[in-house]
């Protein structure tokens, strides 16, 4: 039944490791974003992928390398990882200029 | 640089009390949309506003657009304990390429 989902959950891993996390929709929508969520709660927007397509990119570190196999899914590869990429990392779906539906969010941690 | 003034960042008040976050820009939206986020989770879309002077009702929750389409309040009447949560308004850049502009978040707790 989860609309967006996305894992892990958690993330706890050493600097200089590299990650993913996955994301999948099954909503049927056609854009795909990735936010990350700060410890203050700011959402700054990452990527977004519009049908496959990269449609924006923000200024994100190029170790954050997003990919897009489907429309229902997006992941996060995340190279060489540094401490203060340690944040709350949420995928995020939607029709094109519609609202966004969210999943829960993978806390990362590194230490 | 398009921004969204979030106000205020934090408000911890009685249940029954009433209160009102706000959001302000000197740029014109297209729409604004209000989210709730409790902890561990994603935030979830309360309303969409679209139309300048809209007036929106979620219940006990008032959502406003305000007539230049520069501005949003939201007003929750009577707050429930089940009202805490953490308050984000976002609004759609009118320049190409769809893009929410987040405001920084109202964190509320109601006290019972």
């Amino acid at each position: 039944d989860t609309a967006v989902s996305q894992t892990p959950k958690y993330l706890v891993t050493q600097m200089g490791n590299d990650k993913s996390i996955k994301c999948e929709q099954n909503l049927g929508h056609d854009t795909m974003y990735w936010y990350k969520q700060d410890s203050k709660k700011f959402l700054k927007i990452m990527f977004s992928y519009n049908n496959k397509e990269l449609i924006i990119n923000e200024t994100v570190p190029n170790r954050f390398s997003p990919k897009s196999p489907d429309k229902a899914h997006l992941n996060l590869h995340i190279n060489s990882l540094e401490l203060g990429d340690s944040a709350v990392y949420f995928c995020a779906s939607s029709r094109l200029n519609s609202p966004l539906h969210f999943g829960n969010g993978t806390r990362l941690t590194v230490t | 640089t398009q921004l969204l003034e979030q106000s205020p960042q934090f408000l911890s008040i009685q249940e029954g009390e009433n209160l009102t976050v706000y959001c302000n820009s000197s740029s014109v939206f297209s729409s604004l949309q209000w989210y709730r986020q409790e902890p561990g989770e994603g935030p979830v879309l309360l309303v969409t506003v679209v139309t300048g002077g809209e007036v929106k009702k979620l219940k006990r929750l008032t959502f406003q657009f305000g007539d230049a389409r520069k501005d949003s309040s939201l007003h929750i009447t009577a707050a429930q304990p089940g009202d805490t949560g953490l308050y984000l308004c976002a609004g759609e850049s009118m320049d190409s390429n769809y893009q929410l502009i987040w405001g920084a978040g109202t964190k509320l707790i109601i006290k019972p």
